[in-house]
């Protein structure tokens, strides 16, 4: 079975413009979440979406915001960027259910602001 | 609040000794544990988790976790490192730890494990 896929991989942008990064989740996998890497703050989750509504937030502004499609797939999209939102952006797929799913990540996209 | 904490910015190992990469937790009620490794340029990949049942959890790549309640404690274990072991290891807690299915996974700094052939 194929695992979580991101896209793009790499990505550079300057301040002010927007970006929108693409999760597509391991086959049959309805959750999708999406975290922030940053060496200065480490991983830190941003939000969770399951049959195209965010369940779960993390304390980010509101520049940062997501989707899901009916098949899963899911979005997150970054407005008026600043140079801290550099980062690696990771999203984990897992089968919601028992609360004791495991959630499996992609490769990430590394944005750089510059 | 939930949180892992993880003492150890770096952990220097021969390779063929064993290894531990320590992992402590703050949780309300019992804390569903996970350990994640991270190479470079790559995502996170799951080694092993702890939900209830034995306190010794085995995983991938011949790693194992214990459980210590007593000690708020889910280490990271492996009898003989390997220098293909070296990677940066994340613990993490779900958040709720229990109840809606909706969940978030807080981690730890992470630990960078270097294994010296």
């Amino acid at each position: 079975k194929a695992g979580v896929t991101q896209t793009p991989r790499y990505l550079i942008k300057t301040r002010g413009q927007q970006v929108t990064l693409s999760c597509s989740p391991i086959s049959g996998h309805r959750s999708v979440s999406w975290y922030q890497q940053t060496p200065g703050q480490g991983l830190q989750f941003l939000f969770e979406y399951f049959s195209e509504t965010q369940r779960n937030k993390g304390n980010f502004p509101g520049r940062f915001s997501g989707r899901q499609f009916s098949n899963s797939r899911s979005e997150m999209n970054v407005s008026t960027l600043e140079l801290g939102d550099s980062a690696l952006y990771l999203c984990a797929s897992s089968l919601p259910g028992t609360g004791q799913e495991t959630q499996y990540f992609g490769p990430g996209t590394r944005l750089l602001v510059l | 609040a939930q949180s892992v904490a993880q003492p150890e910015d770096q952990v220097n190992v021969a390779e063929g000794n064993p290894l531990t990469v320590k992992c402590t937790y703050s949780v309300s009620g019992n804390p569903y544990l996970f350990w994640y490794v991270q190479y470079p340029n790559r995502g996170l990949q799951f080694l092993l988790k702890y939900i209830t049942g034995d306190n010794l959890v085995k995983g991938s790549y011949g790693f194992e976790a214990e459980f210590n309640k007593s000690q708020t404690s889910f280490h990271l274990k492996k009898p003989s490192a390997l220098v293909s072991d070296s990677a940066l290891y994340f613990c993490a807690v779900r958040d709720p730890p229990r109840g809606d299915s909706s969940y978030k996974l807080i981690f730890g700094s992470g630990t960078r494990l270097l294994v010296r052939p």
